[in-house]
C-alpha cells in the first residue's frame, strides 16, 4: 500500500536558518504529492503541491521538487522566520485511480527561535 | 478560499455517553468528506470516507457501529462516537476536497476527552 516516511522531529532552528524536511514515499501508481502545514490552533492547510515528476511546488518561500527517481519530495526554505513555526505534513494521493484519500507522514514540528 | 468548519472544537464527556461532531463545508459543496483521527505526536489516520446520500466507507480496523457517520447534505457530515470510552479520547479532524481540485480543506479539529 501507499506510505509516506517523513523526517522525525521536532526541529528547532534559529531565524534565517536554512530548512530541509525530508519526505520519501511509496506508491503503486503516479501520486500527487503535498505539503500541508498546521499552525497552532488551526486546521491543516495546503502549503504546496506537485502532481508529476520534476514538478516544483512553491509557496511562501517554501519549495519542494517531485523526484520520481528517488521517490522524494523534500521541503526546503532558504531563510526561516518565527512565523514558520508549525507542524508540517508530507502527504500523497492517487487521483488517477479516483482516490482522493490522503496518506500522511507522521508530521514534523518546527520551532523557529528569534 | 474554501472553508471547512468543525464543531465543537473541544468536548469532554463521561464514559458511556455519545458525542456528535459536525463538519460543514461553508462555501462549497462536498459529496465526499473524510474523517481522521490524530494521536499525540502521530500522523493523521484516515477513519472513514463519508459519502453524501450513501453509506460511509470505513478503513480497516475502524468499528462502524462505534463511529457512526452521516452525510445528510452536500455541506454537512457528522461523526458520532457512540458509548465513548477513555481510549476514544483523541483529536478528530474532517476534510473535504475542493470542487474540481485535488486539494483537501480541513476543519480545525475536535479534541475529545472521555472521562
Amino acid at each position: 500500500g501507499d506510505s509516506v516516511t517523513q523526517m522525525e522531529g521536532p526541529v528547532t532552528l534559529s531565524e534565517e536558518a536554512f530548512l530541509t524536511i525530508n519526505c520519501t514515499y511509496t506508491a503503486t501508481g503516479y501520486p500527487s504529492l503535498f505539503w500541508y502545514v498546521q499552525y497552532p490552533g488551526e486546521g491543516l492547510q495546503l502549503l504546496l503541491k506537485a502532481t508529476k515528476a520534476d514538478d516544483k511546488g512553491s509557496n511562501k518561500g517554501f519549495e519542494a521538487t517531485y523526484r520520481k527517481e528517488t521517490t522524494s519530495f523534500h521541503l526546503e526554505k532558504g531563510s526561516v522566520q518565527v512565523s514558520d513555526s508549525a507542524v508540517y505534513f508530507c502527504a500523497l494521493s492517487e487521483p488517477l485511480f479516483g482516490n482522493e484519500k490522503l496518506t500522511f507522514g507522521t508530521g514534523t514540528r518546527l520551532t523557529i527561535i528569534p | 478560499g474554501a472553508v471547512v468548519s468543525q464543531h465543537p472544537s473541544w468536548v469532554i464527556c463521561k464514559s458511556g455517553t455519545s458525542v456528535k461532531i459536525e463538519c460543514r463545508s461553508l462555501d462549497f459543496q462536498a459529496t465526499t468528506m473524510f474523517w481522521y483521527r490524530q494521536f499525540p505526536k502521530q500522523s493523521l489516520m484516515l477513519m472513514a470516507t463519508s459519502n453524501e446520500g450513501s453509506k460511509a466507507t470505513y478503513e480497516q480496523g475502524v468499528e462502524k457501529d462505534k463511529f457512526l457517520i452521516n452525510h445528510a447534505s452536500l455541506t454537512l457530515s457528522t461523526l458520532t462516537v457512540t458509548s465513548a470510552h477513555p481510549e476514544d479520547s483523541s483529536f478528530y479532524i474532517c476534510s473535504a476536497p475542493g470542487q474540481g481540485t485535488d486539494i483537501q480543506y480541513f476543519g480545525a479539529g475536535t479534541r475529545l476527552s472521555v472521562l
